[in-house]
């Protein structure tokens, strides 16, 4: 596609369920970024992969955040047991390769009540 | 975890003026990166720096990599209403392979018609 696609837009779940986000990245691109961005705050890394891999997935906040990327090309985030502290927009982005300029997408909000 | 600390933290200007924002660390970076983020939007890439002493432009904005490597500025000239919006800087410590961005705290800029 032509940027980075993120579904979905907009998510509100309940406490302790599971929730799974999406992220189309650019086509070709070989690296795959997650960020997290909480309200009037910065991005915060999350996990990058280079391919199929996690190459570093030291900004996951505890181990209910999980990331795959199984073809890797669209990669899923996958959150359990969500607390109200998970409430954020989750940023997904490419880049040709690690290193070359990140699209980022437009976000997938997540509320959790 | 880790923010660069932006300032200043919103400003309200009149169309036509100057806009000045900084940018400081208490670390060394190798990279960089000013973004702008419009509402409900992923962050928009729009000047990367990769030395020291750098000064590159885009259009009206302007933007220097520190000699310490530890601040960045960006300069707006003659701003217009759709200059609103966050600007976040951005940077990596790393020397090479740069993804694991480390992002300010956001300027978040007000422009009067």
């Amino acid at each position: 596609g032509a940027g980075v696609s993120q579904t979905p837009s907009n998510k509100v779940t309940e406490k302790g369920k599971y929730v799974e986000l999406r992220c189309d990245p650019i086509s070709g691109h070989t690296a795959l970024y997650w960020y997290r961005q909480s309200l009037g705050q910065g991005p915060e890394f999350l996990i990058y992969f280079q391919g199929t891999g996690a190459a570093d997935d030291s900004g996951l906040p505890n181990d209910r955040f999980f990331a795959v990327r199984p073809e890797g090309s669209v990669s899923t985030l996958k959150i359990q047991r969500t607390e109200r502290g998970d409430s954020a927009v989750y940023l997904c982005a490419s880049s040709l390769y690690s290193g070359n300029t990140i699209y980022f997408g437009e976000g997938s909000w997540l509320t959790v009540v | 975890g880790q923010q660069l600390n932006q300032s200043p933290q919103s400003m309200f200007i009149q169309e036509g003026e100057d806009v000045s924002m900084n940018c400081t660390s208490s670390s060394i970076f190798n990279t960089w990166l000013w973004y702008k983020q419009d509402p409900g939007e992923g962050p928009v890439l729009l000047i990367a720096l990769y030395k020291a002493g750098e000064l590159t432009s885009n259009g009206r904005l302007t933007a220097q990599f520190g000699i310490t490597r530890k601040d960045s500025f960006l300069n707006i000239s003659a701003s217009i209403p759709s200059d609103v919006g966050i600007y976040f800087c951005a940077g990596d410590t790393r020397p090479s392979g740069t993804y694991k961005y480390i992002f300010g705290t956001g300027t978040r800029l007000k422009v009067l018609a």
